[in-house]
């Protein structure tokens, strides 16, 4: 069953804490991305990476890291130094061929900071 | 920066009437492509158009992309409660990066 997960689904942390989300494709995809979406709002990319080994910040990188050590993995981690990082966080992937590059995405991350 | 400006943010029909969101492009796309997000949901992939004045419908759907392949449509005939949701375009940038440059979305409500 092919596709793409996250996990957890909804988590839970205190304030100055990092956090990693997961997100694992198994759609043999060379991209991957995160996007926060806030409230209302539409889809921020904060990370992508266009190959295993090789990422590129979007347009909110900071405050966030990631790794692209497997070509099915691209975990984010959610560092005590953004400011605001309740969100939901959605991760996706696609191929690299802009004819048929439609984005997969996960089910997505609820995260809290209390 | 590259941008992609998607009217309106909001819109409320009554289960019948017909919708149709907005997408113009400061600069000119390879591709345009259109999600839907149900609420609490995550985007699911609609449809792509490459080509300039290329329509495509999928049923009470009809999407559009413009000649100069810098605006997009989606029109949506008699609206069901179903169609509840947001819709997103997004595209590549001819000649730029390979990341997808997403509009804000449209949330459409439906009375029934």
């Amino acid at each position: 069953d092919g596709g793409i997960t996250q996990s957890p689904k909804y988590l839970f942390r205190k304030e100055g804490q990092n956090v990693t989300l997961s997100c694992e494709q198994n759609l043999n995809h060379d991209a991957m991305y995160w996007y926060r979406q806030d409230p209302g709002q539409g889809l921020r990319l904060i990370y992508y990476s266009q190959i295993v080994n090789d990422f590129q910040k979007g347009d909110i990188a900071e405050g966030y890291s990631v790794s692209r050590e497997k070509k099915e993995s691209f975990p984010l981690t959610v560092t005590s130094a953004q400011k605001n990082p309740t969100a939901f966080y959605l991760c996706a992937s696609s191929t690299r061929d802009y004819r048929y590059n439609e984005q997969f995405f996960g089910p997505g991350t609820r995260l809290t900071v209390l | 920066g590259q941008q992609v400006m998607q009217i309106p943010q909001y819109q409320h029909v009554q289960e019948g009437e017909d919708f149709t969101t907005y997408c113009n492009s400061s600069t000119t796309l390879s591709n345009i492509q259109w999600y839907k997000q149900r609420p609490g949901g995550h985007p699911v992939f609609l449809i792509q158009l490459v080509k300039s004045g290329e329509v495509k419908k999928q049923k009470r759907l009809t999407f559009q992309f413009g000649e100069a392949k810098k605006n997009s449509s989606l029109h949506i005939t008699a609206t069901q409660t179903t169609d509840v949701g947001t819709y997103f375009c997004a595209g590549n940038v001819q000649g730029g990066s390979e990341k997808l440059v997403f509009g804000k979305g449209t949330k459409l409500t439906v009375n029934p």
